[in-house]
C-alpha cells in the first residue's frame, strides 16, 4: 500500500448529487489535510484534522463537508456542488500538525461538476 | 495575499541542461519546502531547507535560501525528459488561517 491512498481518482456527478472522497493514510501520521487545486491558481487548503479533531477550516462553503472518524481515514462528503468546484482534491498527511514539515500526498481526486 | 510566487511561471530546455525555478516569499518563515507534481498526479516533497540553512543538495537538486531576500531557488542539474514535472514552493508562514502556503508552481518541461 502506497502512503496516502484517495479514492475515487475521478469523480463526475451532477449539482443535485450526493458523493463523498476518501482518503486513507498507511504512514501512522497525526494530521490530515484536504487541499483544493483549481487551475491557475494555487493550493488552497480546506479542512485539518489533528488527532481526529478538526483544527482548521479556511471559510468553505457547507456543501463540503468532512469527517475524520480515526486518525487513518479522511472523508469529504459533496452536496449540491456548483460548476465552479470542479478542481482536483488532493488528500495530505503530516507526522503532527504543530510542525509544518514534510506533507505526503495522494495522487488526488478530479472532480467534475455538470 | 499569496506567500510564495515561483517565477518563471513556465520553464522549457533541452535535455541535459540545468533548470532553475525562483521562489520569493514576503514574511519570516521557519523552513521553505520544494515539491514537484507530475500532471493531474500528487504532490511529492523533494526537500526541505530551515531558516538557518543557506543551501542544501539531494542528488541533482540545490536549493539555496537568502532570507535577506525572502527568496529560495531550486537547481535540477543534468535533467532529464522525466523531470517535466510542476514543481512548487511551500513556505510555513502563518497567513490568515494556513499553516503551510504554496506558490502557484513552475511548470518545467525537459525536452528530448
Amino acid at each position: 500500500e502506497t502512503g496516502v491512498t484517495q479514492t475515487p481518482r475521478h469523480l463526475v456527478m451532477g449539482m443535485t448529487n450526493k458523493k463523498s472522497l476518501k482518503c486513507e493514510q498507511h504512514l501512522g501520521h497525526n494530521a490530515m489535510y484536504w487541499y483544493k487545486q483549481s487551475a491557475k491558481k494555487p493550493l488552497e487548503l480546506m479542512f485539518v484534522y489533528s488527532l481526529e479533531e478538526r483544527v482548521e477550516n479556511n471559510s468553505v462553503p457547507s456543501r463540503f463537508s468532512p469527517e475524520c472518524p480515526n486518525s487513518s481515514h479522511l472523508f469529504l462528503h459533496l452536496h449540491t456542488l456548483q460548476p465552479e468546484d470542479s478542481a482536483l482534491y488532493l488528500c495530505a498527511s503530516s507526522q503532527d500538525f504543530s510542525n509544518t514539515g514534510e506533507l505526503f500526498f495522494g495522487e488526488g481526486s478530479r472532480l467534475t461538476v455538470l | 495575499s499569496q506567500q510564495g510566487e515561483e517565477d518563471p511561471q513556465a520553464l522549457s530546455i533541452q535535455e541535459g541542461e540545468n533548470a532553475t525555478m525562483n521562489c520569493s516569499y514576503k514574511t519570516s518563515i521557519n523552513n521553505l519546502q520544494w515539491y514537484r507534481q507530475n500532471s493531474g498526479r500528487g504532490l511529492v516533497h523533494l526537500i526541505l531547507i530551515r531558516s538557518n540553512e543557506r543551501e542544501k543538495h539531494s542528488g541533482r537538486l540545490r536549493v539555496t535560501l537568502d532570507t535577506s531576500k525572502k527568496s529560495s531557488s531550486l537547481l535540477i542539474t543534468a535533467s532529464r525528459a522525466a523531470d517535466t514535472a510542476s514543481y512548487f514552493c511551500a513556505t510555513d508562514a502563518v497567513q490568515g488561517a494556513q499553516k503551510l502556503v504554496f506558490g502557484q508552481g513552475t511548470r518545467l518541461t525537459i525536452n528530448p
